[in-house]
């Protein structure tokens, strides 16, 4: 069973929308969430990181953290089409080697 | 910026050859790893390394061997390459805990 999950597979957003995407851990002793960013053809790099309870901004991206349930969800807001890319989320705990990934969302913003 | 390399970009191998995977990280990173992506199964975690001389299994390490023979290095090994290992590999290096850093990947046709 995946350990991290997200959703959805596949988001459609117009050039200026809002893009929601979600990523939940069933491993309770996680600490740590990241999101990274892959673009076509090319390797995924870091975006943002979550560690603490409550919402972090950083121009048009927001990600927010529930360590209560293991959730975690990351927000583009203007979303132009060099956002398109496949957003990976990743989680592991401090005492941990290891981070495990979701199988990711593909993002498609049309112009 | 932290600077991660893999060698060869692209390798075509026949079933049953063997296949060496290069990656070298100049970050001194104490922890480095090797993945694959696959479309629908994300990035999969091989082999991880916490230090030089030391290799430990990841999630699906069957049919992989992993060296670290010093800070710099880390090596995937496919001794009897199946076209079920045709791919796309990654390396990576970051501390525990911390944001990992990817080399530019290595597209294996195994035929």
């Amino acid at each position: 069973q995946q350990k991290v999950q997200q959703s959805p597979e596949s988001l459609i957003v117009p050039e200026g929308g809002m893009a929601s995407l979600n990523c939940t851990s069933s491993d309770r002793n996680v600490d740590y969430f990241w999101w990274y960013r892959q673009h076509s053809g090319k390797s995924p790099k870091m975006l943002m990181s979550i560690f603490s309870n409550g919402e972090k901004e950083e121009g048009r991206f927001t990600v927010h953290l529930n360590k209560a349930s293991l959730h975690t969800s990351l927000h583009i807001r203007d979303s132009q089409p060099s956002d398109s890319a496949l957003y990976l989320c990743a989680a592991t705990d401090t005492n941990a080697y290891k981070v495990i990934f979701g199988k990711g969302t593909h993002l498609h913003v049309l112009p | 910026e932290a600077a991660v390399t893999q060698s060869p970009r692209n390798k075509v191998a026949v079933t049953g050859g063997k296949v060496t995977l290069s990656c070298n990280q100049t970050n001194n990173h104490n922890n480095m790893y090797w993945y694959r992506q696959d479309t629908g199964h994300g990035l999969r975690l091989i082999h991880y390394s916490y230090g030089a001389g030391s290799t430990e299994k990841g999630d699906i390490p069957d049919g992989y061997k992993a060296s670290r023979p010093s800070q710099e290095n880390f090596s995937l090994i496919l001794e009897l390459a199946t076209p079920s290992q045709t791919s796309v590999y990654f390396c990576a290096s970051g501390e525990r805990g911390a944001e990992q850093f990817f080399g530019p990947g290595t597209r294996l046709t195994v035929l």
